[in-house]
């Protein structure tokens, strides 16, 4: 089945960059009508998108956050990742990546997440 | 800037059927999807395309849109039903996907 894990930094320092992985398995990002995602979720509160991305570098981002967000894809070892400038405390956070299932009749970014990674407790503090 | 809003709880004993609203104005443009979050969890889906409902998915969980309102329905609460719940729609604008902001749904 396919299973996605994120990896990175549990602490990072204000105004550094926040660097995260999510390993695929089960499902080639390669050649595959998905697109990939990261969704964040501060503490206690709700979900937030953050950027999707398709294994051709098409890519959507959250407009609120696109200034400081980059997401990219490495199909050669089934992996995306998501690059955070200038972070600050308002950025921790548990990172969640999950699959963005595209059906034929609908564009990517209208569509639902499944399944999700575990998520990573990110914290951003000197 | 576009919102989807949800009641933040709703409360409901076990056997009874508890209602889950999501609103916004593009709803009719765009599929309602709804995740369940348990504690510690990652979000779950248990809806997409407004009614269809994932394999291992209960029956007794179901959705329905009406105009500018999307309708997670669960029948027969469980106490294991016990969780937050979230509808996720899309913004045409950017566009982009866009989460309502939970419901934490308790089972009395």
């Amino acid at each position: 089945q396919v299973q996605l894990q994120e990896s990175g930094p549990g602490l990072v320092t204000p105004s550094e960059t926040l660097s995260l992985t999510c390993s695929v398995s089960g499902v080639s990002i390669n050649n595959s009508p998905y697109y990939w995602g990261w969704i964040r979720q501060s503490p206690g509160k709700g979900l937030e998108w953050i950027a999707n991305i398709h294994y051709s570098g098409r890519t959507f981002y959250n407009p609120s956050l696109r200034s400081r967000v980059t997401i990219s894809v490495d199909t050669s070892q089934n992996q995306f990742s998501l690059i955070l400038t200038s972070v600050a405390a308002t950025d921790t956070a548990v990172y969640f990546c999950a699959r963005e299932v595209v059906p034929a009749d609908i564009p990517g970014v209208y569509n639902w997440f499944d399944p999700w990674g575990q998520g990573i407790l990110v914290t951003v503090s000197s | 800037s576009y919102e989807l809003t949800q009641p933040p709880s709703v409360s409901v004993s076990p056997g009874q059927t508890a209602r889950i609203t999501c609103s916004g104005n593009e709803l009719p443009r765009h599929y309602t999807y709804w995740y369940q979050q348990k504690p510690g969890q990652a979000p779950l889906l248990v809806i997409y395309k407004d009614t269809e409902r994932p394999s291992g998915i209960p029956e007794r969980f179901s959705g329905s849109s009406s105009g500018t309102t999307a309708t997670l329905t669960i029948s027969g609460v469980q106490a294991e039903d016990e969780a937050d719940y979230y509808c996720q729609s899309a913004d045409s604008s950017g566009p982009s996907v866009i989460f309502g902001g939970g419901t934490k749904l308790t089972v009395l």
